[in-house]
């Protein structure tokens, strides 16, 4: 069974740094993209950025770009979310999911997702 | 960035009726349109991709239909389960994939 589980969240002051965790089993990790994914308190979703299977390809939505960065370690089975000078505006449950492959135009669809980690900015 | 509106905010309706939910696009995705389902307190869960196929495990009520602009997801007759908010995503153009702001299915 493929099992997502986030951890790293946590309340931060604006301008301070976290870094999100989301360990993966279940599946051949390094085979498939994988893409972070929030939802602040009562609105809907919004994707944040995404990183092929190898790690070589990543993409951001203009709201991390310069302050977020994915990674990933295959070795850990590992997803990682840096995120960097946190506004109020970040603050959001942060979900992992997991694309239906991995190479660099990887299909964009979600599936499964993991059950989320909050982060507090204020 | 392409901009997907949802139609309408809120649906009431009453178990056993037919479900209708819109998605329109500010340009064509052709076929490359998503569906999810998300319950309180739940992560969003995978429903229809590519416009009209079912994700594993989903059950046959649930159906998705369009191209280019349209999207419809439309459940045939609504479980009690059913009842939830959804959304659908482009994946056309990327970055930034796109979600709508979603649906509210409440019951009446």
């Amino acid at each position: 069974e493929v099992q997502l589980l986030e951890s790293g969240g946590n309340l931060v002051q604006p301008g301070g740094s976290l870094r999100l965790s989301c360990a993966a089993s279940g599946f051949i990790f390094k085979n498939y993209a994988m893409n972070w994914v929030r939802q602040a308190p009562g609105k809907g979703l919004e994707w944040v950025a995404g990183i092929s299977g190898s790690g070589d390809d990543t993409y951001y939505a203009d709201s991390a770009k310069g302050r977020f960065t994915i990674s990933r370690d295959n070795s850990k089975n590992t997803l990682y979310l840096q995120m960097n000078s946190l506004r109020v505006e970040d603050m959001a449950l942060y979900y992992c999911a997991k694309a239906p492959d991995g190479g660099k135009n990887w299909n964009n669809w979600f599936d499964p997702w993991g059950q989320g980690t909050l982060v507090t900015v204020s | 960035e392409i901009v997907l509106t949802q139609s309408p905010a809120t649906l009431s309706l009453s178990p056993g009726e037919r479900a209708t939910l819109s998605c329109r696009a500010s340009q064509s995705v052709f076929n490359y349109l998503v569906w999810y389902q998300q319950k309180p307190g739940q992560a969003p869960r995978l429903l229809i991709y590519d416009a009209s196929n079912r994700a594993t495990g989903i059950p046959a009520r649930f159906s998705g239909s369009g191209s280019g602009t349209d999207f419809t997801l439309t459940i045939s007759s609504l479980e009690p389960e059913d009842f939830a908010v959804y959304y659908c995503q482009q994946r056309y153009s990327w970055p930034p994939i796109t979600f709508g702001q979603g649906t509210r299915l409440e019951i009446k």
